[in-house]
C-alpha cells in the first residue's frame, strides 16, 4: 500500500501571500496525485489531479506540480476564503490513502 | 446535475452493523465510467478511504476494514450502500459517499470528484 505524506501538518499565512504544501509519497506514483480543500462541516472539494490539472470551477491561483513522489500544491495571492485543510491523495492503485492534511490558517 | 445524499442510523450499537445509503440524482450509477465510493473522517482527524464499487460490481476495499466491510448496489433505486459490521467506537465518524471520475488522453487518472454532504455515525450503547 502506497502512504502519503503531508507537510507542514498547519501554515500560518496572510491574505495575499504564497504558500506551498508538499505531499511525498512511499513509492513512485507518477502522476496519479489529487489535491482537495476541506472547509469544517463541508465535504472535500476537488482542486488539482493528476498532479497539475486544474478541477473545472477552480481559481488559477491554485496549481499543482510534481511526479513520482514528491508533489506540491501551491496557492497565489491567499484569499480569505483559502483558509481550510488540504489533503493529497494517490489514485494510483487501491487502497487509496490520503495524505494527514494540512491546515491553513490566517496569520 | 449530478448529486450523491448519504442516508442512515445516526447511532449504532457496539458489535452491530453500520448501514448506510447514497442517493444518487441525476444521473445513472449503472451509466458511464464511474467508481462509487465511501470514505469517512473522525471527528478532528483526516479522510480515510473506506472502498469503491464499480458500476459492473467489482470492488476494492481497505485492507483495514476489509474483513467488515462490503459495498454495494441497487440499480433500481440508484443507490449504494456501505455495511460495516462488527462496529466499535473507533467506527464513529462521518461518512461521505463519493463518485470516482477519471480522465486521461492515454491512461486513466482517477478522482474524486463528487461528494455527498456527509452524515455523522456514532457508535455508542
Amino acid at each position: 500500500d502506497t502512504q502519503m505524506t503531508q507537510s507542514p501538518s498547519s501554515l500560518s499565512a496572510s491574505v495575499g501571500d504564497r504558500v506551498a504544501i508538499t505531499c511525498r509519497a512511499s513509492q513512485n506514483i507518477g502522476r496519479y496525485l489529487n489535491w482537495y480543500q476541506q472547509k469544517p462541516g463541508k465535504a472535500p472539494k476537488l482542486l488539482i489531479y493528476a498532479a497539475s490539472s486544474l478541477q473545472s470551477g477552480v481559481p488559477s491561483r491554485f496549481s499543482g506540480s510534481g511526479s513520482g513522489t514528491d508533489f506540491t500544491l501551491t496557492i497565489n495571492s491567499l484569499q480569505p476564503e483559502d483558509f481550510a485543510t488540504y489533503y493529497c491523495q494517490q489514485s494510483y492503485s487501491p487502497p487509496r490513502s490520503f495524505g494527514q492534511g494540512t491546515k491553513l490558517e490566517i496569520k | 446535475q449530478v448529486q450523491l445524499q448519504e442516508s442512515g442510523p445516526g447511532l449504532v450499537k457496539p458489535s452491530q452493523t453500520l448501514s448506510l445509503t447514497c442517493n444518487v440524482s441525476g444521473g445513472s450509477i449503472s451509466r458511464g465510467s464511474y467508481y462509487w465510493s465511501w470514505v469517512r473522517q473522525p471527528a478532528g482527524k483526516g479522510l480515510e478511504w473506506i472502498g469503491r464499487m464499480y458500476s459492473s460490481g467489482s470492488t476494492n476495499y481497505n485492507p483495514s476494514l476489509k474483513s467488515r466491510v462490503t459495498i454495494s448496489e441497487d440499480t433500481s433505486k440508484n443507490q449504494f450502500s456501505l455495511n460495516l459490521r462488527s462496529v466499535t467506537a473507533a467506527d464513529t465518524a462521518v461518512y461521505f459517499c463519493a463518485r470516482e471520475s477519471n480522465w486521461g488522453p492515454r491512461v486513466d487518472y482517477w478522482y474524486l470528484d463528487l461528494w455527498g454532504r456527509g452524515t455523522l455515525v456514532t457508535v455508542s450503547s
